[in-house]
């Protein structure tokens, strides 16, 4: 079966690092999202990786590992508007996606 | 970028009634949309896969004459709660992405908040 999983909260301080793990089982593999997704909101749109590596955008950064289907997304310089829950979601063999249930971030200050 | 524009955002209706939930991309067209719920505190759900011109894609589990899907176009695609009862009242999110653009990714309406009383 297809199976994403990540930790469901995690609190960090405020201006503090934060890390979000995904691990993934999936038929097929066409490319790793991040969401993130404020109560009550519509998800938006991280990132995205398809190859090996570090993709770095602003305060947020993602990897990806395909070989050991693992992701990560670092959250550098946590603000308390990063309290959100973020999604991660694997893109299969036939471009659906699989979502993970989400991991709830809580900044403190 | 890619613009998903999604209506109402917010609807109260009686049990028995219908609703129509709207979905269009706005710079874009979108031959497949994508139409998930999502309970509080829970991750969203795939409902169906909708295709314009055809017929709607359900997941199992998802009643196809409940959850009417219309996608005549190629931005606009609606789902229609019919029947509503209490345990349809969620949070219904549809999605596109611009297949022109896969490194984007999937665009999400701003969502409808269903309350069925």
């Amino acid at each position: 079966g297809q199976n994403i999983d990540q930790p469901t909260e995690m609190t960090a301080t405020e201006g503090a690092i934060v890390q979000i793990n995904c691990t993934y089982q999936t038929s097929g593999f066409n490319g790793l999202f991040w969401y993130q997704q404020h109560a009550g909101e519509a998800p938006t749109f991280l990132s995205y990786n398809v190859l090996d590596g570090l993709e770095e955008k602003g305060r947020f950064s993602s990897f990806l590992s395909r070989s050991k289907g693992y992701s990560y997304l670092l959250l550098k310089e946590l603000q308390m508007k990063d309290s959100a829950s973020y999604l991660c979601a694997v893109m299969d063999s036939n471009y659906q996606l699989i979502w993970g249930a989400g991991t709830k971030l809580i900044i403190k200050p | 970028g890619a613009v998903v524009s999604q209506h109402p955002s917010r609807v109260i209706c009686k049990s028995g009634t219908s609703v129509k939930i709207e979905c269009r991309s706005l710079d874009f067209q979108a031959t497949t949309m994508f139409w998930y719920r999502q309970f509080p505190k829970q991750s969203l759900m795939l409902m169906a896969t909708s295709n314009e011109g055809s017929k709607a894609t359900y997941e199992q589990g998802v009643e196809k004459d409940k959850f009417l899907i219309n996608h005549a176009s190629l931005t606009l695609s609606t789902l229609t709660v019919t029947s509503a009862h209490p345990e349809d009242s969620s949070f219904y999110i549809c999605s596109a992405r611009d297949s022109g653009s896969i490194s984007y990714g999937y665009t999400f309406g701003s969502g409808t908040r269903l309350t069925v009383v």
